[in-house]
């Protein structure tokens, strides 16, 4: 059985220039979360998405951004790079009724300069 | 605001010790996980504990969770140097799918 797969894992980009991260979730997944860990702040929440909608968001400015496929993969953008958004960036994905467990992919670390 | 604490934040012990890491919650939540991190890499699924008295156990790893007062432990028994890593507890709020985590404890077994 397939795990969660991130596309790219490494990422490097200079300030002021906008990326899209991929999450393809395990087949039957419906849920995707996506997550910024970095030193300094931990591991925080952006958004989840279910159904192709966004169901939460965590306290990120604008700058960041997703969405949903109808086949459940995720994809995240973030505008306007700044340097602090350099992190390990990580979605989750879950069945979101009925089973709790939730599986994460082995991440995008993105670099910015 | 749900605040998840964990503790400690670092724990460095001998092989064949045992040790336990406190995850304290601040709001009721229905479900609590714990994660385990290599460095570098991603978060790893140990345990999800879902009701107040649950325990969960996987080789020399034991989870334990006490929704009334609100914390989770997890248990290392006879520590061995594979089980070096970080170890994050994460709190689901009732209702939504946002995990909080705690700032996890860098565990490293000195053989």
């Amino acid at each position: 059985k397939a795990g969660v797969t991130q596309t790219p894992r490494y990422l490097i980009k200079t300030r002021g220039q906008q990326v899209t991260l991929s999450c393809s979730p395990i087949s039957g997944h419906r849920s995707v979360s996506w997550y910024q860990q970095t030193p300094g702040q931990g591991l925080q929440f952006l958004f989840e998405y279910f159904s192709e909608t966004q169901r939460n968001k965590g306290n990120f400015p604008g700058r960041f951004s997703g969405r949903q496929f109808s086949n459940s993969r995720s994809e995240m953008n973030v505008s306007t790079l700044e340097l602090g958004d350099s992190a390990l960036y990580l979605c989750a994905s879950r069945f979101r009724s009925g089973r709790p467990e939730a599986f994460f992919g082995q991440g995008t670390r993105l670099t910015v300069v | 605001e749900l605040k998840v604490e964990q503790n400690p934040l670092f724990l460095s012990m001998q092989e064949g010790k045992n040790y336990t890491i406190y995850c304290n919650y601040s709001t009721t939540s229905d479900r609590l996980y714990w994660y385990r991190q290599d460095p570098g890499k991603s978060l790893e699924s140990l345990f999800v504990l879902l009701s107040n008295g649950a325990v969960k156990q996987e080789g020399r790893l034991m989870a334990s969770l006490d929704t009334k007062a609100r914390l989770s432990t997890l248990h290392i028994t006879a520590a061995v140097h594979d089980l070096s890593a970080t170890y994050f507890c994460a709190v689901v709020d009732f209702g939504n799918e946002k995990l909080t985590f705690g700032t996890g404890t860098r565990l490293t077994i000195i053989p």
